[in-house]
């Protein structure tokens, strides 16, 4: 079975500096997806980012990107030019791809604040 | 817009009186989803509807029990509530098994007095 740990339970961050939030996971498979998911407080749970596991290349959304490194199973997640609206809490997730039901496995989650 | 709606956003309930909440889309996705969220913990899910096929996961208590009378919406019925099923309940979507994505709804809180 996949596993995804997030060791950071907290994080905080001054506005408009940058802050990493670390996720790793343990899987035997070769082709899956990683995932970074913010929810705020009491607001829905939203995509933030994702990566394919067969990308070399470190997937990109404005100010978020991550640095996925394979052969380690590690998936991070950089916020840079912090924002008050990137409080929230943060979960890593990873799915099966392919043919077969990918569920999503999510790591304890991250609570991340923003300092003015 | 097209979205994953869950009604209603806060359920009180007694222990052992039955409760349904409710999610409907407007994706037209094939695959629906009911997670457990206790508080500051990861989602768990409960179970997952392809399109009219129900799958179940392992561990999920025989207390929740949910239908899928059409593609627009899922219920999930907590038949005898305790208070340790006290938690946020999401609703998510996907195109299908093999989607990338899942969409989420606002969730419901419910609260077992």
């Amino acid at each position: 079975a996949q596993t995804v740990t997030q060791s950071q339970p907290e994080m905080s961050v001054q506005e408009a500096e940058t802050v990493t939030l670390s996720c790793t996971y343990d899987t035997s498979e070769s082709d899956y997806y990683l995932f970074w998911y913010k929810q705020p407080p009491s607001r829905q749970m939203i995509l933030v980012i994702r990566q394919e596991a067969y990308k070399q290349q470190n997937a990109t959304e404005n100010r978020f990107s991550v640095n996925f490194q394979k052969a380690a199973k590690s998936f991070s997640l950089k916020i840079s030019d912090s924002q008050l609206g990137d409080a929230a809490m943060y979960f890593c997730a990873y799915r099966t791809r392919g043919t077969s039901y990918g569920k999503l496995t999510f790591g304890q989650g991250t609570i991340l604040t923003v300092h003015p | 817009d097209a979205m994953v709606i869950q009604n209603p956003r806060y359920q009180v309930t007694q222990f052992g009186k039955p409760v349904t909440l409710s999610c409907s889309q407007t994706l037209n996705h094939n695959v629906m989803y009911w997670y457990q969220q206790k508080s500051s913990q990861a989602p768990k899910l409960l179970f997952h509807y392809y399109d009219k096929d129900f799958n179940n996961e392992a561990d999920t208590p025989d207390n929740f029990q949910s239908r899928r009378p059409n593609t627009s919406f899922c219920f999930l019925d907590i038949r005898s509530p305790g208070l340790g099923d006290a938690a946020m309940y999401l609703c998510a979507t996907s195109r299908d098994l093999q989607g990338a994505e899942q969409f989420f709804g606002p969730g419901t809180r419910l609260t077992v007095l």
